[in-house]
C-alpha cells in the first residue's frame, strides 16, 4: 500500500458526460500529480500541484481541469468526454516540489461508453 | 522535445537468468532518471532513481541501473530474475519541467 488512495476504483460513464476523480495523498505529501495511461498514448503526465498551486503541466486537455484543496486531497475533472478519453488515471504524490520520489494511487479506471 | 525510448517492448527471460532493460533519452538539459515498475492491476512503485553522483545505482529487488551521459541511457538490469519479476518496467526522466515516461517493457519470466 503506497499511502496514496484514489477514488472510486472504475467509472463507467457515457460520451458527454463530466467525472471527478478525487485523490488523498500520502500524509506530509504536498505535491500531487495526475497521470493517464492508455494503450495508444502510454502514460501521460498530465498536471502537478504543489501545496495548493499548480506547478507543471504536461498534456492535458482543455476539456480537463485539476486543483488541490487546502487538505491537500486534489481532484480531476474530465468534462465533454470522448471514447478516446478512456483510460487508467493515477494520481501520484511526493514530498516535496522536486524530488520526484513519487508514490502512485492504484489508479481509477475511467470507461466511457 | 523530450523523449523517452525504451527499445523492447516485450523481453522474455527464464527464471534465473539475468536480464536487461534498456531506456535512452534525448535531453540536451540535466536530467534525473527513474525506473518504475508495475504489477497488473497496481500502481507504479519507483525501483530506482538517479539524481546525480555515481552513475551506479542500486535499487529495490536487486534491481540496478547505469546513468551513461555520452550515450544518453539508463539501462536496467538484474543478475537473476525471479518469477514475481513479471511485470511492466517504466523508465522515466525528469527535466525539471516536466516528467516524460517511456512507453513500457513488458518482462515474462519463464520458469
Amino acid at each position: 500500500d503506497s499511502g496514496v488512495t484514489q477514488t472510486p476504483k472504475h467509472l463507467i460513464t457515457a460520451t458527454g458526460q463530466r467525472v471527478t476523480l478525487r485523490c488523498s495523498p500520502r500524509s506530509g505529501d504536498l505535491s500531487v500529480y495526475w497521470y493517464q495511461q492508455s494503450l495508444d498514448q502510454g502514460l501521460q503526465f498530465l498536471i502537478q500541484y504543489y501545496n495548493g498551486e499548480e506547478r507543471a503541466k504536461g498534456n492535458i486537455l482543455e476539456r480537463f481541469s485539476a486543483q488541490q484543496f487546502p487538505d491537500l486531497h486534489s481532484e480531476l475533472n474530465l468534462s465533454s468526454l470522448e471514447l478516446g478519453d478512456s483510460a487508467l488515471y493515477f494520481c501520484a504524490s511526493s514530498v516535496g516540489l522536486r524530488d520526484r520520489e513519487a508514490f502512485f494511487g492504484q489508479g481509477t479506471r475511467l470507461t466511457v461508453v | 522535445a523530450q523523449s523517452v525510448t525504451q527499445l523492447d517492448s516485450q523481453v522474455p527471460v527464464f527464471e534465473e537468468a539475468p536480464v536487461e532493460l534498456r531506456c535512452n533519452y534525448s535531453s540536451s538539459v540535466s536530467v534525473y532518471l527513474f525506473w518504475y515498475v508495475q504489477y497488473p492491476n497496481q500502481g507504479l512503485q519507483l525501483l530506482l532513481k538517479y539524481l546525480s553522483g555515481s552513475t551506479l545505482v542500486k535499487g529495490i529487488n536487486g534491481f540496478e541501473a547505469e546513468f551513461n551521459k555520452s550515450q544518453t541511457s539508463f539501462h536496467l538490469r538484474k543478475p537473476s530474475v525471479h518469477i514475481s519479476d513479471t511485470a511492466e518496467y517504466f523508465c522515466a526522466v525528469d527535466t525539471g519541467n516536466q516528467f516524460y515516461f517511456g512507453t513500457g517493457t513488458s518482462l515474462t519470466v519463464i520458469p
